[in-house]
This record gives C-alpha cells, structure tokens and sequence, in this order.
C-alpha cells in the first residue's frame, strides 16, 4: 500500500522560494504507469493542480499555466520522493499543500497535507 | 481549461436519506469524471473513477453515473461517517480541474 509523507517549512517569505517534499513508500517515483503530482487547496481557490512529474522512458514534467513561470517538479531516484520548488511566492500561495499519486489521471494516493503560510 | 461545476454547494440531510450532488464540465469529458470525499483536516480521498466505478474498499452505497457533460454522485442512504465534503474532477485533459465542493451537512 503506498504512502506518501510530505516533509517542509509550513511559512515561507514573500519573494522567496516555497521549498516541499514528498517521501514515497510502497511504490517507485520511477513507476511508469502512474505520475506524481502536487496539488494545493486554499478558500480563494479550491483545489488547484499545480502539476506533476512522470516516467516513461524518459522524464517528463506537465504544470499548470497559471504556476509554470514559478514552479518545478522534479524526482530523486535515489531517495524515491519528489519535491516541489514554487518561487516568488505571495500570500496569494498561501494554501495546504498535498502531493498526490495519480494512475490514469485518478488521484488514488494522497500525502497528509501542509499548510504553507507566505507572510513576512 | 475544464471548468467543473457541482450543485448545490452544500445541503443538509438525515442519516438514512438518499443524497445526490451533481457536476457539470463546461465541455464534454466523455466518462473522465471522479469524485472524492474529503473530511475537515484530511486528504480528499478517491470514491469513484471514471464516472461510476468504485475504488477498492469504498463502500456500495456510494455511486456516479454520468457521460458527456453531465455527471451524478448519489450516496444511497447516509451514515454519519458521510458528513463530509464532496468534489468531482475531470481527468480528461490537463490542466486536472476539480469542482468547488458540495457540503454535506446534518
């Protein structure tokens, strides 16, 4: 059964660079059937897909284009997690933050949230 | 981008009652629509996929039925443990884009 464990500063600067982490257990990073994504909710915006990581043959990244300019999704074999780099931020990020499995666009595997707070 | 609209936005019911929540997506997504449950302080969690199949260990009183642009969660008579809220997502195409939630309340 995969679990997913997010690790990260739940308070970050306006400015500076949001900075998470998401630990898998029971699966591979490098699963070439399922991608790996982090999604952020928050009241102004529900829940947002930010974007995701995969593997087929090759690695490949897919964003959303609201974020794209600021963010990068990117896997570590060697310790099987992926993180996510979100710069610039605003207190508009401010949002709990999840990092979610995906198979066959469903996102049947969550992490346990963090709150990330931008304020100075 | 998929936009997805659920209604209503919340509702209140009894234990026993049978609820129904629907989206809609503002272009069609054939049968790529999902629905999650999510308490306060946890993970939304995986109900249905792909319209009306149930995730493994959900129970039956939870189904989706749907195509096109128009889908349907019915939860067939409520438990307590169902006070929750509750969104649908499409998985058609990317950008994944979820609904604005429907509460379900006592």
């Amino acid at each position: 059964q995969v679990q997913l464990q997010q690790s990260g500063p739940g308070l970050a600067k306006p400015s500076q660079t949001l900075s998470l982490t998401c630990a898998i257990s029971g699966d591979s990073v490098s699963n070439n059937i399922v991608a790996w994504n982090w999604i952020r909710q928050s009241p102004s915006r529900g829940l947002e897909w930010l974007g995701r990581t995969y593997y087929k043959s090759k690695w490949y990244n897919d964003y959303t284009v609201s974020v794209k300019s600021r963010v990068t999704i990117n896997p570590d074999t060697s310790k099987n997690q992926f993180s996510l780099q979100l710069n610039s931020v605003t207190p508009e990020d401010t949002a709990v933050y999840y990092c979610a499995r995906s198979s066959s666009g469903w996102f049947d595997a969550w992490g346990q949230g963090t709150l990330v707070t931008v304020s100075s | 981008d998929i936009q997805m609209t659920q209604s209503p936005s919340s509702l209140s019911a009894s234990v026993g009652d049978r609820v129904t929540i629907t989206c809609r997506a503002s272009h069609s997504i054939s049968r790529s629509l999902g629905w999650y449950q999510q308490k306060p302080g946890k993970a939304p969690k995986l109900l249905i996929y792909a319209a009306s199949s149930l995730q493994s260990g959900v129970p039956s009183r939870f189904s989706g039925s749907g195509s096109g642009t128009d889908f349907t969660l019915t939860i067939s008579s409520l438990q307590p443990e169902d006070f929750a809220t509750y969104y649908c997502q499409q998985s058609y195409t990317s950008p994944r884009t979820f609904g604005e939630g429907t509460k379900v309340e006592i």
